[in-house]
């Protein structure tokens, strides 16, 4: 099946700790994103990565770090520096910078 | 702020009923774009539609634009319970490509 995975579903956070949340795709995309959405606010974008070895902020990069070193692979972590992690995390690819995008299932993170 | 916005916020309708809801955007566009997104789960797409097309229909879908007024509608006829979710539009600017940008979404649900 092709598609896109994130792990884990749920996620629990001491203050002051990096936590690092998974993002997979076997659909061959090349730009992979991460966003964030908080309750009635829609998605905003932290990072997005057009191909390997490259990536971008987004609207709200601080506090969070990623990485791209596969294709297949783009992982977020969420640093001790973002002060408000707690919300759910969407990871997504494209073929390209403007087509449709397929979204992974989420992972809801809360700080203990 | 670079969210667009939607219209309604909620909308709560009997099943058999059409469902209209409204997206207005801010920048000049290559396409706009519909997700549907369940409680607690990731986006889905939806339809696409680009700058230079009015009207567009996928099955119980029909979404028009009109990029004179910067406003997209989508009508789902013939609701069903099943269509109960918050869908979101998203625009790709041509300005900046794999920048997205999501409105704040509409809260569907529908009654059996």
């Amino acid at each position: 099946d092709g598609g896109i995975t994130q792990s884990p579903k749920y996620l629990f956070r001491k203050e002051g700790q990096n936590v690092t949340l998974s993002c997979e795709q076997n659909l061959n995309h090349d730009a992979m994103y991460w966003y964030r959405q908080d309750p009635g606010q829609g998605l905003r974008l932290i990072y997005y990565s057009q191909i390997v070895n490259d990536f971008q902020k987004g609207d709200i990069a601080e506090g969070y770090s990623v990485s791209r070193e596969k294709k297949e692979s783009f992982p977020l972590t969420v640093t001790s520096a973002q002060k408000n992690p707690t919300a759910f995390y969407l990871c997504a690819s494209s073929i390209g910078g403007m087509d449709e995008q397929f979204f992974g299932p989420g992972t809801r993170l809360t700080v203990l | 702020s670079q969210q667009g916005e939607e219209d309604p916020q909620a909308l709560s309708i009997q099943e058999g009923e059409n469902a209209t809801m409204n997206c207005s955007y801010k920048t000049s566009i290559n396409n706009l774009q519909w997700y549907r997104q369940n409680s607690g789960r990731g986006l889905v797409h939806l339809i696409l539609i680009r700058s230079n097309e009015r009207e567009k229909h996928s099955g119980r879908l029909r979404v028009t634009l009109d990029t004179s007024k910067k406003s997209s509608s989508l009508l789902i006829t013939a609701s069903r319970a099943a269509d109960t979710a918050s869908y979101f539009c998203a625009t790709a600017s041509t300005s900046g490509t794999y920048k997205y940008i999501f409105g704040t979404g509409t809260r569907l649900k529908v009654l059996a």
